[in-house]
């Protein structure tokens, strides 16, 4: 089935540890998204990408890095930087021929914790 | 300011009841797109359905319906005869073009919807 695939579902980070996320995609979609979500809030976005080898920053980038050297995948790494990374996050893609209007399909999330 | 608000926080229905979950959007484009996913328990967004900004036209689909409205720029989602299996957060989103030229989805805080049998 196609689909979108996050791992790992829980991951713990130390102080001073980057972290990454990994995010795959077998729906031959163009355009990747990375979100955060907090207890109680909507979904904010961490960084996007309509193509192989760009992308670009959403609202709150800082501390979160990103790349994208396959169609399939996005990951995602959250860095030492970002002092409260405590957070569900979740990956999305959609067809970038117009993306106004196509619907994003997300995955299953990866919970973030401090340890 | 808020571009999507979804001000009911948390609802509690009982088990057939209808129930409405508000949205009101803000938006200086002339063109865009709304959108409402639901999120169940295990975390994945569902999308629900989405709708443009030059269709005020009512939409059903079973138990769902949504009234959109530009005059108060609301995109209220209503179910009919709740059932358990609806427990879930609901999420209105706002598709319009951002700072960069790219379009970019905005979302509201969800409603918590718990169903009680």
């Amino acid at each position: 089935d196609g689909g979108i695939t996050q791992s790992p579902k829980y991951l713990f980070r130390k102080e001073g540890q980057n972290v990454t996320l990994s995010c795959e995609q077998n729906l031959n979609h163009d355009a990747m998204y990375w979100y955060r979500q907090d207890p109680g809030q909507g979904l904010r976005l961490i960084y996007y990408s309509q193509i192989v080898n760009d992308f670009q920053k959403g609202d709150i980038a800082e501390g979160y890095s990103v790349s994208r050297e396959k169609k399939e995948s996005f990951p995602l790494t959250v860095t030492s930087a970002q002092k409260n990374p405590t957070a569900f996050y979740l990956c999305a893609s959609s067809s970038a021929r117009d993306p106004s209007n196509q619907p994003q399909h997300f995955g299953d999330g990866t919970r973030l914790s401090i340890l | 300011a808020q571009k999507v608000t979804q001000a009911q926080t948390e609802i509690s229905v009982v088990e057939k009841e209808d129930v409405t979950l508000d949205c009101v959007y803000e938006t200086r484009d002339t063109t865009y797109y709304l959108f409402w996913y639901k999120q169940p328990p295990s975390g994945e967004l569902v999308f629900l359905i989405r709708r443009n900004s030059f269709d005020e036209q009512n939409e059903i689909s079973g138990r769902y319906s949504w009234n959109f409205q530009k005059s108060t720029s609301s995109f209220n989602f209503t179910i009919t005869a709740s059932q358990v299996v609806d427990s879930a957060v609901y999420f209105c989103a706002l598709s319009e073009v951002n700072w960069a030229g790219s379009y970019q989805l905005t979302f509201g805080k969800g409603t918590k919807l718990s169903v009680i049998p």
